[in-house]
């Protein structure tokens, strides 16, 4: 079946360590989007890519780095210049720009110890 | 600026009874709307969507979501809540037309049902 996978699902990770997060999807989507959630805060957006080799800073973008060297996956890593990490962070998807609606993985929860 | 508001953070109904959960856009133009469902600690699940057309939209389980122009609202209805609809809701908009890729999210309701 087609859609996005997430992992680690769950991640430990020491102050100053750099961490990152997989996200693959199967769907033959051209846009791919990370976002962060907190509790309280709804989804904030991090990056997201609207093409391959292609990426825009959402607004909340310090501490984090992408890439988007194939269609199909978009990692981010959570650098070390990130303050507050802790975090529950969601991929997501859409075929592209004014087609529908976004399809989302199931989630990375992020624990700095 | 754009935005997405959800009034209510908590929401407790009784099993059986009606639902009707908040949602109020502001935007240059009428956007795309969406509501999502999340269950602690897993990703979201899209419940309906809103392009154009009829502004009663029909949604998987037995959610229904009117656009009301007028007042920017999106509106999520049940008539009839299941224990099972316990989890929290979000509304969205998007994508923008003015051609970004941004979509916006409320911060969410969370829904508890009483048995």
């Amino acid at each position: 079946d087609g859609g996005i996978t997430q992992s680690p699902k769950y991640l430990f990770r020491k102050e100053g360590q750099n961490v990152t997060l997989s996200c693959e999807q199967n769907l033959n989507h051209d846009a791919m989007y990370w976002y962060r959630q907190d509790p309280g805060q709804g989804l904030r957006l991090i990056y997201y890519s609207q093409i391959v080799n292609d990426f825009q800073k959402g607004d909340i973008a310090e501490g984090y780095s992408v890439s988007r060297e194939k269609k199909e996956s978009f990692p981010l890593t959570v650098t070390s210049a990130q303050k507050n990490p802790t975090a529950f962070y969601l991929c997501a998807s859409t075929l592209g720009w004014n087609t529908g609606e976004l399809f989302f993985g199931e989630g990375s929860r992020l624990t700095v110890l | 600026a754009q935005s997405v508001t959800q009034p209510d953070i908590h929401i407790t109904v009784s099993e059986g009874a009606s639902l009707e959960l908040r949602c109020n856009y502001s935007y240059g133009a009428t956007p795309y709307l969406f509501w999502y469902v999340q269950s602690p600690g897993q990703g979201l699940q899209l419940l309906l969507k809103y392009f154009s057309g009829d502004t009663l939209v029909q949604g998987i389980k037995g959610f229904e979501a009117e656009f009301k122009r007028s007042q920017s609202s999106f509106n999520l209805r049940k008539p009839s809540v299941h224990w099972s609809d316990a989890a929290e809701y979000f509304c969205a908009v998007g994508p923008p037309t003015s051609g970004t890729y941004k979509y916006i999210f409320g911060t969410g309701t969370r829904l508890k049902v009483l048995a």
